[in-house]
């Protein structure tokens, strides 16, 4: 059973536009949602992450919007690059453990 | 400050042997997860442990097993491989348990090739 679900699978942006990264959840009990990025062989590396007592959290280009009552949170990357090109897991941690989503492979085209 | 070590990066088995892989963390952190990554089903949470004891363990098999050494380094075991043991294995370190900050250290990988 997956505990966070994201979604999509993949991504195809053209340069400068804006990413979009859903993911949800069903435990209330899970108090911080971080994102991480996976480039090409490389280990997943933290991005940004964010606590439910907000609803926004914003660093340069990448923000993280939080619904707790819908109990969804998404990433969005604006005017994307093609560095950006890697995939991004979302994940949610109830205190004890930390859930990935099975990840979105976001691709920029010049 | 050097990252988190993993060895081998490649290696190839054939059904029914077993692996050990190693990793080593960031000087300091005490704990150590391990995940495995396929494509369909993302990262995968196999087990964490924190000053050499187990404390977490996810939905594998007992065939896949894992110790943390006093100097905080870690290996898993693999018995019995089967081809679906195919993936990347990860290990991530942290200063504390991983759920309490959700900050983890990923190392490059292991990827395992089961023939």
């Amino acid at each position: 059973q997956q505990q966070v679900k994201q979604s999509p699978q993949s991504l195809i942006v053209q340069k400068g536009g804006i990413s979009i990264i859903n993911c949800a959840y069903e435990n209330t009990a899970f108090d911080y949602f971080p994102w991480y990025q996976q480039f090409p062989g490389k280990g997943p590396a933290l991005l940004i992450a964010i606590r439910p007592d907000v609803s926004e959290k914003k660093e340069g280009r990448f923000t993280i919007s939080f619904n707790k009552s819908a109990k969804q949170f998404s990433l969005h990357i604006m005017d994307s690059q093609p560095g950006d090109s890697a995939t991004y897991f979302c994940a949610a941690s109830p205190a004890n453990n930390l859930f990935f989503g099975t990840g979105t492979r976001l691709t920029v085209i010049p | 400050k050097a990252g988190v070590t993993q060895t081998p990066r490649y290696l190839i088995k054939t059904r029914g042997q077993q692996v050990t892989l190693s990793c080593s963390p960031i000087s300091g952190h005490r704990s150590v997860s391990w995940y495995q990554q396929t494509p369909g089903q993302g990262l995968q949470f196999l087990f964490e442990y924190f000053s050499e004891t187990q404390r977490n363990k996810g939905n594998f098999p007992g065939r896949f097993s894992g110790r943390q050494f006093s100097n905080s380094r870690s290996e898993m075991n693999v018995s019995t491989l089967e081809l679906g043991d195919s993936a990347l294995y990860l290990c991530a370190s942290s200063l504390s348990l991983a759920g309490h900050t959700g900050e983890l250290f990923f190392g490059e990988g292991s990827r395992l090739t089961v023939l």
